[in-house]
């Protein structure tokens, strides 16, 4: 059984630049989950993808956006990238049973903003 | 709104010592209750979840937990802390319904001396 895999591990952004960072889900599992870390803070909720749909999005503006695949893997695309940008985006994926939370994270792809 | 707060920003505890980390919620109705652990470069580990039943919950790594309804707080504590536990500890809410997305606390960061 896999785990989540997420890609890349680090890079650097220039401000105002885009970025898509990627997440390949726990084998079974058909929800994944954004999350932003920012130095020192807990993960913040970014959204939430099932079975291909948003299904929930937390205080984060329209220019980050997602997708998911048919395979259930999943892409976080930020536009125009600010400096407060700069955090570790986690990817946590899960069976979509809202009882049990049952998320599995990946390590992370850690983002620097220039 | 919803809050997590865990008092304690770092905590040193000699090895073979206990453990206590603190963790107080502020939510509409009970939420269900987690505990993570995150090691420097990695993602979140789940430590326990408390989603009802028995107040002291039992977890990996020799962790419990208890959940305290008339003091909304969910404490973590280990019996005798080994250098390997050094990490940064999460404390969690997640509704009981509608999104399953959970709000986490700042972390508490725990070193470990000989």
């Amino acid at each position: 059984e896999t785990g989540v895999t997420q890609s890349p591990t680090h890079l650097i952004k220039t401000r105002g630049q885009q970025v898509t960072l990627r997440c390949s889900s726990q084998s079974g599992h058909n929800t994944v989950s954004w999350y932003q870390q920012a130095l020192g803070q807990g993960p913040q909720f970014i959204f939430q993808y099932y079975r291909e749909e948003e299904n929930g999005r937390g205080n984060f503006p329209p220019r980050f956006s997602g997708l998911q695949f048919p395979n259930y893997s999943s892409e976080l695309n930020v536009n125009a990238l600010e400096l407060d940008d700069s955090a570790l985006y986690l990817c946590a994926s899960s069976l979509g049973d809202r009882r049990n939370y049952g998320y599995t994270f990946g390590s992370g792809t850690r983002l620097t903003v220039v | 709104a919803q809050s997590v707060t865990q008092p304690d920003i770092h905590i040193t505890v000699s090895e073979g010592a206990s453990l206590e980390l603190r963790c107080n919620y502020s939510y509409g109705a009970t939420p269900y209750l987690f505990w993570y652990v995150q090691s420097p470069g990695q993602g979140l580990q789940l430590l326990l979840k408390y989603f009802s039943g028995d107040t002291l919950v039992q977890g990996i790594k020799g962790f419990e937990a208890e959940f305290k309804r008339s003091q909304s707080s969910f404490n973590l504590r280990k019996p005798s802390v080994h250098w390997s536990d050094a990490a940064e500890y999460f404390c969690a809410v997640g509704a009981r319904t509608g999104a399953n997305n959970l709000f986490f606390g700042t972390g508490t960061r725990l070193t470990v001396i000989p």
